[in-house]
């Protein structure tokens, strides 16, 4: 059974400051998303990652793919205001059409 | 391009009472799926649909139902709502991007549904 972790849950930060959210999950899969939820909003997708070594950069925030290590990462580098919200990884398994979430991970950063 | 959509927006039910919940998605996407979402967790998929005409459960079915009406349209029905049954509803489409050797699939999500069961 595919099980995601993430962590951590809560995350509270200097505006300035850096910091790295890990998503670990149970079975082999190459497919993993990380996607951004604002309060009371949908999700929109943030970064698609598709083999073992991909990684993604868009603004101040970058996202990397261990598959042998079964572990993403999302790094927040020199994190701003405006990325508070709360980021969820999600795993498709491997040849099935489910996706599996982790349960987010909530970023406030502090002005 | 609308995306994604759902409706209705807010529903507030009584226990027992019975209610559809409607999708529809204009991008051409084989996939469809039903989500629900509890303050301060992921996302659980529900029920999922991988071409027109078929369902397959998801992770929490119970309680559930759903019909996938034609290629555009997924809907998920409460039979008799219960008060377990309050949370965020998401429907979301799967497209098929790239090209040979580099495809990938990505799940649009609607804007989600909120629901009250007294």
């Amino acid at each position: 059974e595919l099980k995601v972790e993430q962590n951590p849950l809560f995350l509270s930060m200097q505006e300035g400051k850096n910091y790295t959210i890990y998503c670990n999950y149970s079975t082999t899969s190459d497919r993993l998303y990380w996607y951004r939820q604002d309060p009371g909003k949908s999700l929109e997708s943030l970064f698609v990652l598709l083999s073992n070594g991909a990684v993604k950069q868009e603004g101040r925030l970058m996202a990397s793919l261990d598959t042998k290590a079964r572990l993403s990462t999302l790094h927040i580098t020199a994190a701003v205001h405006d990325l508070s919200a709360t980021y969820f990884c999600a795993v498709e398994g491997s040849g099935t059409y489910k996706y599996i979430f982790g349960t987010g991970t909530r970023l406030k950063v502090l002005a | 391009n609308a995306g994604v959509t759902q409706t209705p927006k807010f529903q507030v039910l009584k226990t027992g009472q019975s209610m559809t919940l409607q999708c529809a998605q204009d991008m051409n996407h084989n996939s469809m799926y039903w989500y629900r979402q509890d303050p301060g967790m992921g996302l659980r998929l529900i029920y999922y649909s991988a071409s027109e005409g078929t369902t397959d459960k998801g992770e929490v079915p119970n309680g559930y139902n759903v019909s996938r009406l034609n290629k555009r349209e997924f809907s998920l029905r409460l039979e008799s709502a219960a008060p377990s049954q309050t949370s965020v509803y998401f429907c979301a489409s799967r497209g098929d991007f790239g090209t040979s050797g580099s495809v990938h699939n990505e799940q649009f999500f609607g804007p989600g549904t909120r629901l009250t069961v007294l």
